[in-house]
């Protein structure tokens, strides 16, 4: 299984600015995820992060405001963009092709005041 | 696309008792069936998956079991215990992408 480590884990920030959420696996990996989980409800695929190309965006979910890079086969950023309250929820990362088992980071709460 | 439907949304039981969550699914061409546990406060944990060419999965207390006919699984908790209480979400593979089941909060008594 991989081991996968998310920063930060939690963090209150002003609506209207920025944050970037790191997503570190202890190996190479095809293909990560980001989800968001608003609260008590259930997971939501924003986008698929591609090594060396553009990430894949779901459906309700756009670049402009959840930037996504992928630098290397370990390592991936999630950019939530002007933020909202309504951008408060619990983002997760998550590594594994799409036939085979996904782990999940431990997620980072976000709260927007 | 894949729908996903999951039940109970929430369950109780006592300590001991057996626990049975459901999900069924609506893409026969979906393969790959994990659940996963989620504490408060921490990322969703696998715990047990099933592939579409077995039907029954067993690890220690849990157990997944598949009906690609009826397009349904279920995850089957037994001699339930306190640190059991958790969410459970089952998911579904789709095209390579998981589409998970709302959820069940599961809260087992003494």
């Amino acid at each position: 299984s991989a081991v996968i480590s998310q920063k930060p884990s939690r963090d209150i920030c002003q609506r209207g600015t920025s944050l970037t959420i790191q997503c570190q696996v202890d190996s190479q990996v095809t293909m990560m995820f980001w989800y968001r989980q608003q609260p008590g409800q259930s997971l939501t695929l924003i986008a698929t992060a591609n090594q060396g190309s553009e990430a894949t965006y779901e459906s309700g979910f756009v670049i402009d405001k959840f930037p996504i890079s992928r630098p290397n086969l370990t390592f991936s950023t999630l950019t939530v963009s002007n933020m909202s309250p309504e951008d408060s929820s619990i983002y997760l990362c998550s590594v594994g092709p799409g036939n085979t088992e996904a782990f999940f980071g431990q997620g980072t709460r976000l709260t927007v005041v | 696309g894949e729908n996903v439907e999951q039940h109970p949304s929430t369950l109780s039981v006592q300590e001991g008792d057996s626990a049975v969550i459901k999900c069924t699914y609506s893409d026969s061409a979906s393969n790959y069936f994990p659940w996963y546990k989620q504490e408060l406060g921490k990322g969703p944990q696998l715990i047990i998956d099933i592939r579409s060419n077995v039907g029954e999965k067993k690890d220690q207390r849990i157990a997944v079991t598949l009906n690609k006919t009826a397009k349904h699984f279920s995850l089957h908790i037994t001699e339930t215990q306190p640190e059991d209480s958790a969410v459970y979400f089952c998911a579904v593979d789709s095209w390579g992408k998981f589409q998970f089941g709302a959820g069940t909060q599961v809260v087992v008594t003494p």
